[in-house]
């Protein structure tokens, strides 16, 4: 059974700092998905790693997939406010037929203090 | 631009009540997926369709039927519904790895 761990579950970072989300999986899988959630709202894609060593950048978060390590990060440059949300990762594999499915870590809410 | 459309967005229930949560997703995906989401956690996955007349389970399907009604329409229905069943649902479809998966706006259900 495919794990998905997500690690810190809650972070409280000031704005203008740096900090790193983890995120660990048990089974081999070379496609990864990064989510932001807002309260009370729907899953918006962020970025789509489908190869070991991809890296995708898109304001200030940066996302990387190594999949030797089972071991994704995303990393987060000189936060402000707005970032402030829930982060999922969630690893995509091959079921016993032919659809792919997620399968989600719990999920990083993140606070950015002023 | 709809992408996936879930319907109803909010809805109560008693326990032992009945109900269909509707999905419909307009890219032509062949893929369809009924995630719940509890607080606190990330999405479980409860059936998913890989396509239009298939339909396998995922890790939480008890108490929970679907039906994939045509290659647009994933049907996720509750029988007799229980307090345990209070979360939110999402729908997904997808319909190549390189875009991902598109998820519904989502269904707010509480069962009392």
């Amino acid at each position: 059974e495919l794990k998905v761990e997500q690690n810190p579950l809650f972070l409280s970072m000031q704005e203008g700092k740096n900090y790193t989300i983890y995120c660990n999986y048990s089974t081999t899988s070379d496609r990864l998905y990064w989510y932001r959630q807002d309260p009370g709202k729907s899953l918006e894609s962020l970025f789509v790693l489908l190869s070991n060593g991809a890296v995708k950048q898109e304001g200030r978060l940066m996302a990387s997939l190594d999949t030797k390590a089972r071991l994704s990060t995303l990393h987060i440059t000189a936060a402000v406010h707005d970032l402030s949300a829930t982060y999922f990762c969630a690893v995509d594999i091959t079921s016993s037929g032919s659809a792919r499915q997620l399968t989600f870590g719990s999920g990083t809410q993140l606070t950015v203090l002023p | 631009n709809a992408g996936v459309t879930q319907t109803p967005k909010f809805q109560v229930l008693k326990t032992g009540q009945s109900m269909t949560l509707q999905c419909a997703q307009d890219m032509n995906h062949n893929s369809m997926y009924w995630y719940r989401q509890d607080p606190g956690m990330g999405l479980r996955l409860i059936y998913y369709s890989a396509s239009e007349g298939t339909t396998d389970k995922g890790e939480v399907p008890n108490g929970y039927n679907v039906s994939r009604l045509n290659k647009r329409e994933f049907s996720l229905r509750l029988e007799s519904a229980a307090p345990s069943q209070t979360s939110v649902y999402f729908c997904a479809s997808m319909g190549g790895t390189v875009y991902g998966y598109t998820f519904g706006s989502g269904t707010r259900l509480t069962v009392v």
